[in-house]
């Protein structure tokens, strides 16, 4: 079984730029999550979707993070523009729903570096 | 706001002798508990999870995890530990759907 593939594996970039991140989740799993985890810390969950629809992006900092899942598969998780706090790993995972008791399946993330 | 707390942020331990992480959560309602594991290199995995039913719970590779809902508690053990169990561990809570992570304790096991 495939598992969930991130795309870049690292990206450095300068403050104020602008960075994406892109997730595909294993065939078939409606819930998809993206996570912040800071150096030293554990995950801190951004968005969580159900097919395309938002279930929770309360953490989510909305003046500079987007992200979409257009057609409840793989989606895009953005930065813009960056700021020095940014700099973690982005991880994607999914499941097969989101009843609470799923087991995550995470990819092995994005590590970003804002100089 | 639900928290998860993890009391040791570093353990180091020979192989052989025993392990036991403590998490405690906050939140009062109905829960379900999960401990995730990093390996060095590789990707957080579940390694144990409780949703109801027997308060022990027995995971892969000799863990397990026991719930204390009158401590808010659900500590991992593991009797006897190899040099392989050298990882990062996270408890993990879920309430509203929502899961919420630990700080993660990093487990280095000694030859």
């Amino acid at each position: 079984e495939a598992g969930v593939a991130q795309s870049p594996r690292y990206k450095i970039i300068e403050k104020r730029q602008s960075v994406a991140f892109w997730c595909n989740p294993i065939s078939g799993h409606a819930t998809l999550y993206w996570y912040q985890q800071i150096l030293g810390q554990g995950p801190k969950l951004l968005i969580q979707f159900q097919n395309n629809g938002v279930v929770d992006d309360s953490q989510l900092p909305k003046d500079r993070f987007s992200a979409e899942r257009l057609k409840g598969v793989d989606s895009t998780l953005k930065i813009q523009p960056a700021k020095l706090e940014d700099s973690a790993v982005y991880l994607c995972a999914s499941s097969l729903s989101d009843g609470g008791n799923e087991k995550l399946f995470f990819g092995s993330g994005t590590q970003l570096s804002v100089l | 706001a639900q928290s998860v707390s993890q009391h040791n942020h570093h353990v180091i331990l020979s192989e052989a002798a025993s392990l036991e992480l403590g998490c405690n959560y906050s939140y009062g309602g109905t829960v379900n508990l999960f401990w995730y594991v990093q390996y060095p290199g590789q990707h957080l995995q579940l390694l144990l999870k409780y949703f109801s039913g027997d308060p022990l719970v027995k995971g892969i590779k000799g863990f397990e995890a026991e719930f204390i809902k009158s401590k808010f508690s659900f500590n991992l053990r593991k009797p006897s530990v190899q040099w392989s169990d050298t990882a990062e561990y996270f408890c993990a809570v879920t309430n509203d759907y929502k899961l919420s992570f630990g700080a993660g304790t990093t487990v280095t096991v000694r030859a």
